[in-house]
Parts: C-alpha cells; structure tokens; sequence
C-alpha cells in the first residue's frame, strides 16, 4: 500500500480558506486519492477522490500534483462544524483487486471562530 | 434511511465475555469491513468480506470472528473478551474496492 504523510494538526479561521497537505510519494498509477474526514467520534465521512486532475465537489476541492506525489485539500470557507480529523489515503481502482483501505493518523483540523 | 447501520451504538460487558456486534448496509454494495479505532484514535482495518467471502484478515487474534450471512450483512462475533478490545468498532461498506467507502455510527464497545 502506498503511505501519505500528513501534519499532525492545523488551525485555521472560520470564514478562511483551510489547505490541508497530503503527501504520497510512492503512489501506483492506478491508485486514487482519497480524503475523509472524521468528527468528534462519529464514523469516517467521504470527501472527495481523484486519480490525476483537481475535482470539486460541494464540499472542498482537491489539487494533485502533476508527479501525483502530494496533493492539498481545500476546505474554501471553514466553518466550526469543518474541524475534525481528515485522512488522505490513496486506494486501489476498480482493478479488480482486493486491497485494504488503510487510514493513517490524519491531520487534526481546529476552525477557530 | 440509514445507509450502514451498527448495533449495538454502546456495549459494556465483563471480562471473559462473549459478545455481537451486527452491521447491515441498504446500499446495495459488494464489500463490507470492519475497522477497531482504539484510545489513540488509530482507525485499523480487521477484515473485509466481499460477496460474503472473506478477502482480508489482518492479525487479529481468532477470538474474532466475522459472519456474513449474506452481503448486506457483517457481523463481528468476540469471544473471551479481554480489556484490550476496549475500543470503537466501525462496520464500512463499499461497492467495489477502492471505491467510496461509507461508514457505520461506531459501537463503542467496553470490557471492564
């Protein structure tokens, strides 16, 4: 499995721009990445996924690089309900493997009011 | 209608004990796993079933014992519980591997 390394935790001020940094320098091609995030002790919550292009969806953006070492997920206006843990992993495609989605130790992210 | 749903939400028992905990998901998804997030928040894979056929097993001690009766169901099965399996069990299911993952409330389990 390829490894991500995350900081520990961060803070940003509510109504700001949170960037959370990813890195996976020995990602496969065919592996994805992928943010969750998890709140207080509730169970993990999708984010978003890409393979090699930014995507956006209604909750944050996610930049990949284009040696798809590192990638940064952008949380566009924190709000106090944002702070929570928040995984990157990188996972398999549909090839038709079994391969285990392993979290690492995430970076704890506190919007400040 | 929730999507993965655990029970029991809290599960407090003694030592020696042996216990369930039941996981259903209404997603229509192909694989399901169990994860344990112990004291220092690490969340761990245990085991992933896919079409009820067991696919991952990582080093959990054979007190544990998955069950799928079928693929919208796992349930993890723990026997002689011990104070180290004090923790928060998440049950997560997925269409396919690799695919968004959607996780269960937890069942914060405690052996005392």
């Amino acid at each position: 499995d390829a490894k991500t390394t995350q900081p520990p935790s961060m803070d940003c001020a509510e109504g700001r721009a949170a960037n959370l940094p990813c890195n996976h320098s020995t990602i496969s091609g065919n592996e994805y990445v992928y943010w969750y995030r998890q709140i207080h002790s509730q169970g993990p919550q999708y984010i978003i996924h890409g393979l090699k292009n930014n995507e956006t969806n209604e909750m944050a953006s996610l930049i990949i690089t284009e040696d798809r070492k590192s990638s940064t997920l952008i949380l566009p206006h924190a709000t106090l309900r944002d702070t929570a843990v928040y995984y990157c992993i990188v996972s398999p495609d549909d090839s038709g493997g079994y391969q285990k989605v392993t979290f690492g130790t995430g970076t704890k992210l506190q919007v400040i009011p | 209608d929730t999507a993965v749903s655990q029970t029991p939400k809290y599960l407090v028992t003694q030592m020696g004990n042996d216990k369930s905990i039941k996981c259903e998901q209404n997603l229509g998804h192909d694989t399901m796993y169990w994860y344990k997030q112990d004291s220092k928040k690490f969340l761990k894979i245990m085991f992933s079933y896919n079409n009820k056929e067991l696919i991952i097993n990582e080093t959990v001690p054979n007190r544990f014992s998955p069950k799928s009766p079928d693929k919208a169901h796992l349930n993890l099965h723990i026997n002689s519980l011990e104070l180290g399996d004090s923790a928060v069990y998440f049950c997560a299911s997925t269409l396919k591997q690799g695919t968004e993952a959607f996780f269960g409330q937890g069942t914060r389990l405690t052996v005392v």
